[in-house]
């Protein structure tokens, strides 16, 4: 069952701008993470954001949550054409749920 | 360098074959995960196993089987009885499995598999 919803699905920018993209999601959450995939490739994971943080930085990225709005917002700044990819929020729910779910992802493209 | 290697890259089969995909590990993570991921999609779980011998189904396990004899390695077949088994696999593993999932997973770089 997907729990992660990014929005947009799609996000085309120029270098140097920076790009928001957005997760919500259903449950309560125990954290919630962000992951890199480059097409044809594994996933990375980019930060770990625990449900009594608000926000966290991670050299270029910023990420933050809303836990009463059930959303995350995932920011890159000064944008490179290297930084091209899908980026994917993940939910560890609570009640020891040993399941990471997925949400669908935003195709991030960023124009040299 | 520790990490996860999956392989074949690429694998190619006929539909009615069982296929088994590889997924080792030399990060000393107890759990390992199997995840699909079709086109435009995110990922779905397959299984996971949290300690040796041990596994457990996923979303979507229905024609599939794993097995989790060592520690360092979870490998997948895909039966005949998976009704669409094209797609993308990858295989993850964590240092800190079981509730929380306060520990990321590291990701192989999957195989895509095709069946025709």
């Amino acid at each position: 069952s997907q729990q992660g919803e990014e929005d947009p699905q799609a996000l085309s920018i120029q270098e140097g701008e920076n790009a928001t993209m957005n997760c919500s999601y259903k449950t309560s959450i125990n954290n919630l993470q962000w992951y890199r995939q480059n097409s044809g490739r594994g996933l990375v994971h980019l930060i770990l954001i625990r449900s009594n943080e608000r926000e966290k930085h991670s050299g270029r990225l910023r990420v933050t949550l809303d836990t009463s709005k059930k959303s995350s917002s995932l920011l890159i700044t000064a944008s490179r054409a290297a930084d091209t990819a899908s980026y994917f929020c993940a939910t560890a729910n609570q009640g020891g749920s040993e399941k990471l779910v997925f949400g669908k992802g935003t195709k991030l493209t960023v124009n040299p | 360098d520790g990490g996860i290697t999956q392989s074949p890259k690429y694998l190619f089969r006929k539909e009615g074959q069982n296929v088994t995909l590889s997924c080792e590990q030399n990060l000393n993570h107890d759990a390992m995960y199997w995840y699909r991921q079709d086109p435009g999609q995110g990922l779905r779980l397959i299984y996971y196993s949290q300690i040796v011998n041990d596994f457990q189904k996923g979303d979507i396990a229905e024609g599939y089987s794993v097995s989790r004899e060592k520690k360092e390695s979870f490998p997948l077949t895909v039966t005949s009885a998976q009704k669409n088994p094209t797609a993308f696999y990858l295989c993850a593993s964590t240092l800190s499995p079981g509730g929380g999932y306060n520990s990321p997973l590291h990701f192989g770089n999957g195989t895509r598999l095709t069946v025709t």
